[in-house]
């Protein structure tokens, strides 16, 4: 079993609809939940970052760790095309290093 | 700031050859690391280092090689290239909880 889990889509959406973008993790001990976003042929780009269980917004976007379930989502509101991008859940463990997920690639059409 | 740069930005190789792939960041960042972006695989970590004239293994170090002998540059060599190290390669310094990406080197070994 991988350390984190995520469905690699592709997801497709319309213009203006709700996202949800999911991962699930398998050691309790991470503390550290971040989503990066990766543009087509460039670095990925650090999103938001939370700290335990909860839930962080930032403008159209909310992230949420459910460490009971061992769950983590990014939403997105009001989605635009320029969301379209692939986005990549990432765990910081006890080590320090980072534990990315798949990504899940979006294409919001407009 | 040019933040995390990364050179080349594409090369093509033959099976047995050896190249190095160069790193260079200009915020004084002590972590520094070299990751592998393969479809479906998402980031997977090569090498990484704690500071200056450090280097230590990550997930999957076998067939490359890595130096940190000044703080601002990390170089990743492979010494005998493989068709299976066909892959997109960035590079990353850490301040805090956020890592910062070059934009990539994409590698293919014919």
């Amino acid at each position: 079993q991988k350390e984190v889990e995520q469905d690699p889509g592709p997801l497709s959406v319309p213009e203006g609809a709700i996202v949800s973008l999911n991962c699930t993790y398998s050691n309790s001990a991470f503390q550290y939940f971040m989503w990066y976003r990766q543009y087509s042929r460039k670095g990925p780009e650090l999103l938001m970052y939370t700290y335990s269980s909860g839930n962080k917004e930032d403008g159209r976007f909310t992230a949420q760790v459910d460490k009971s379930s061992k769950y983590i989502s990014l939403f997105i509101r009001d989605s635009q095309p320029s969301d379209s991008a692939t986005y990549l859940c990432a765990i910081r463990g006890n080590t320090g290093k980072l534990i990315f997920g798949q990504g899940t690639t979006l294409q919001v059409k407009p | 700031n040019a933040g995390v740069t990364q050179t080349p930005k594409f090369r093509v190789l033959k099976t047995g050859q050896s190249m190095t792939l160069l790193c260079a960041q200009d915020m004084n960042h002590e972590y520094m690391y070299w990751y592998r972006q393969d479809p479906g695989m998402g980031l997977r970590l090569i090498h990484y280092s704690v500071g200056e004239g450090t280097t230590a293994k990550g997930e999957v170090p076998d067939g490359y090689n890595v130096s940190r002998l000044k703080k601002q540059n990390f170089l990743l060599g492979l010494e005998s290239a493989a068709p299976s190290q066909t892959s997109v390669y960035f590079c990353a310094s850490t301040s805090g909880n956020e890592q910062f990406f070059g934009p990539g080197t994409r590698l293919t070994v014919l």
